[in-house]
């Protein structure tokens, strides 16, 4: 089945440094990514559609400056947590869906851990 | 608001018992997929059920979908231990260029 693969699992950096995690289509293309947070026990919620070769597509509230997209490739989004602040602290998860229609599944990386001392 | 409400947030259930999830939303849908996610992971697609289809199944799994109430509900018979696992309800809204909105998820827990 399909894979995305999300690097690195955990992070621990300092507050005011950057943060940068990448989310891998393993075999398969796709034009669009998207970007979750998670708080603990809590649903995910959407931060960012990143779209191959074009700008991001950001939910209301949150910060295109401080949560950086970029989609360089048919297989490959980063997400650059800029100047992290403890309150960045989450769980970050990327998707992907395979272009093969509007009925077709999100395929999950399992999340990035970010914690900022 | 919250899309996806889902019902109950938590439940217990003791393994060979059959588990019941249910998830009401506002908008009108194309899809509604259900996904589970264990402790500290990514989440993992279960099924997706067309917004033209009133049931479907998949091995212990049968979603159901009525479009009139906005609710759809996953069985999962037979539990196992394995079950255990939090799963969460998304629908894929008509006209929002297939974002998934997440519901507030049930946490399942099997216990031997």
């Amino acid at each position: 089945g399909a894979v995305v693969s999300q690097h690195p699992s955990r992070v621990i950096c300092k507050s005011g440094t950057s943060v940068k995690i990448e989310c891998r289509s393993l075999d398969f293309q796709a034009t669009t990514m998207f970007w979750y947070r998670q708080f603990p026990k809590k649903s995910l919620m959407l931060m960012a559609t990143s779209n191959e070769g074009s700008k991001a597509t950001y939910e209301q509230g949150v910060e295109k400056d401080k949560f950086l997209i970029n989609h360089a490739s048919l297989t490959l989004s980063t997400l650059t947590v800029t100047s992290a602040h403890p309150e960045d602290s989450s769980f970050y998860i990327c998707s992907a869906r395979e272009d093969r229609g509007q009925n077709s599944p999100l395929h999950f990386g399992n999340g990035t851990r970010l914690t900022v001392t | 608001s919250q899309q996806g409400e889902e019902d109950p947030q938590a439940l217990s259930i003791q393994e060979g018992e059959n588990a019941t999830m249910n998830c009401s939303y506002k908008t009108s849908i194309n899809n509604l997929q259900w996904y589970r996610q264990n402790s500290g992971r990514g989440l993992v697609h279960l099924i997706l059920i067309r917004s033209n289809e009133r049931e479907k199944h998949s091995g212990r799994l049968r979603v159901t979908l009525d479009t009139s109430k906005k609710s759809s509900s996953l069985l999962i018979t037979a539990s196992r231990a394995a079950d255990t696992a939090s799963y969460f309800c998304a629908t894929d809204r008509t006209g929002t260029a297939s974002k998934l909105t997440f519901g507030t998820g049930t946490r399942l827990q099997v216990t031997l």
